[in-house]
């Protein structure tokens, strides 16, 4: 199974801030790398495909890239609704499988 | 627009069975492969298994194979999951997400809001 590592577990974030999220892969995954947003109580959305790619919808603030085996999330310019959950997600090789998971928070 | 709403979850005692649903509105429902992914309370996202558009093809997690069966219903716009052999670690809110395309393998896009579902004696 492909092992998804994100790094940090949880950070503190002022408003405004500029946020970066890593996510490494136990081997390589092309660019077949996603990231998800999810809020307390609410369903995962999804933000980013395809390492770099946004999804409908979603603020240009949120950034992605890399490549191999070693991705990002930025987020530039935090605002109050993006203190959240975030995941990362290959889908290169069955079985899918997910990061642990970044909770961002209000410093 | 979108729309994937699940049901069927409930508390069961372990060793029981369960059928979960997912309605899906807003789109061709046999152009794309659907998923289940749970997330166990306090937990992270644990992808279950995956069926493409015309159900040629599934996958499953270890944690679900053997005891789960994923189908689809397309002219019902339907997605299920036969869960049978509930243990209490699958104790989750379930939920549904639609593929980017029919293929087995691919991003997920629009997520159904979830079922819970909890097994307890």
């Amino acid at each position: 199974d492909i092992q998804m590592t994100q790094s940090p577990s949880s950070l503190s974030a002022s408003v405004g801030d500029r946020v970066t999220i890593t996510c490494r892969a136990s081997q390589g995954i092309n660019n077949f790398l996603a990231w998800f947003q999810q809020k307390p109580g609410k369903a995962p959305k999804s933000l980013i495909y395809a390492v770099s790619s946004l999804q409908s919808g979603v603020p240009s603030r949120f950034s992605g890239s890399g490549s191999g085996t070693d991705f990002t999330l930025t987020i530039s310019g935090l605002q109050a609704e993006d203190f959240a959950t975030y995941y990362c997600q290959q889908y290169h090789t069955f079985p899918l499988t997910f990061g642990g998971g970044t909770k961002v928070e209000i410093k | 627009e979108v729309q994937l709403l699940e049901s069927g979850g409930g508390l069961v005692q372990p060793g029981g069975s369960l059928r979960l649903s997912c309605a899906a509105s807003g789109f061709t429902f046999s152009y794309y492969a659907m998923t289940w992914v749970r997330q166990a309370p306090g937990k992270g996202l644990e992808w279950v298994s995956t069926i493409s558009g015309h159900a040629e093809s599934t996958s499953y997690a270890d944690s679900a194979k053997g005891r789960f069966t994923i189908s689809r219903d397309n002219f019902m716009n339907t997605l299920y999951l036969q869960m049978s052999g509930l243990r209490v670690e699958d104790t989750a809110v379930y939920y549904c997400a639609r593929g980017t395309y029919s293929g087995i393998l691919s991003a997920l896009d629009d997520w159904g809001q979830g079922t819970r579902v909890t097994v307890s004696p």
